[in-house]
């Protein structure tokens, strides 16, 4: 299916462990981007990509590390999870005059 | 500190009527101002977007007018619709939007009551 998708669609995971939040794209977009979703603070970026091995901070960066080997992939690490990653994760793409395309979240609790 | 603005976290409004919903912005080099729609367990999408050289645009029953003077663009929705309550995000960008970053505001949630 072409779009965007987001996996997995929920994890729980401990703190201290390493955790992989996937994406994907089927349109070859050249941007894609890293946000997450927290209630009171909206939409921040955490890292975007502008290209396959290019890669660049966001407003949130600590604590998470990106990659970007294929344009179609775009996998958000985070190094050892802590409960203020607790949060849901949105992968986007760039196509079109609209803008963003969003997938459809993670929602990660670190317990 | 916030350079989008959405000052209203949640507006309710009756099936039928208008919504207005209001975004401000405190850089004047933003050029290129969208607004997206996010249902509940979904990503945001694009709903309606304007260049700063125009002071409105319309698609169907959404309208986005820009007041840069004042730094302030609304989305109205007319006729509102059930189906339209949704959380809506503000967001503006620099160069026409070809710098690819958004700035976002807080979002508004909108409650359309039949």
């Amino acid at each position: 299916d072409a779009g965007i998708t987001q996996s997995p669609r929920y994890k729980i995971t401990e703190t201290g462990r390493q955790v992989t939040l996937m994406c994907h794209q089927t349109w070859s977009h050249s941007y894609m981007f890293w946000y997450r979703q927290d209630l009171g603070h909206g939409l921040r970026l955490i890292y975007y990509s502008a290209a396959a091995d290019i890669t660049d901070k966001g407003e949130v960066p600590d604590g998470y590390v990106v990659s970007r080997s294929k344009t179609e992939n775009f996998p958000l690490t985070l190094e050892s999870a802590t409960r203020s990653q607790t949060s849901v994760y949105f992968c986007a793409s760039i196509g079109g005059a609209g803008g963003y395309t969003f997938g459809s979240g993670t929602r990660l609790t670190v317990v | 500190d916030q350079q989008v603005k959405q000052n209203s976290p949640s507006l309710s409004v009756q099936e039928g009527r208008i919504s207005i919903l209001n975004c401000d912005y405190t850089n004047s080099m933003f050029d290129y101002f969208l607004w997206y729609k996010k249902y509940p367990a979904e990503g945001p999408t694009f709903l309606i977007s304007i260049s700063s050289i125009k002071d409105k645009n319309e698609d169907g029953r959404f309208t986005v007018f820009l007041n840069k003077s004042a730094k302030h663009l609304s989305l109205h929705i007319v006729p509102s619709q059930p189906g339209d309550s949704a959380v809506y995000f503000c967001a503006a960008s620099l160069n026409a939007g070809n710098n690819r970053k958004l700035i976002w505001g807080l979002g508004t949630s909108l409650a359309v009551n039949p």
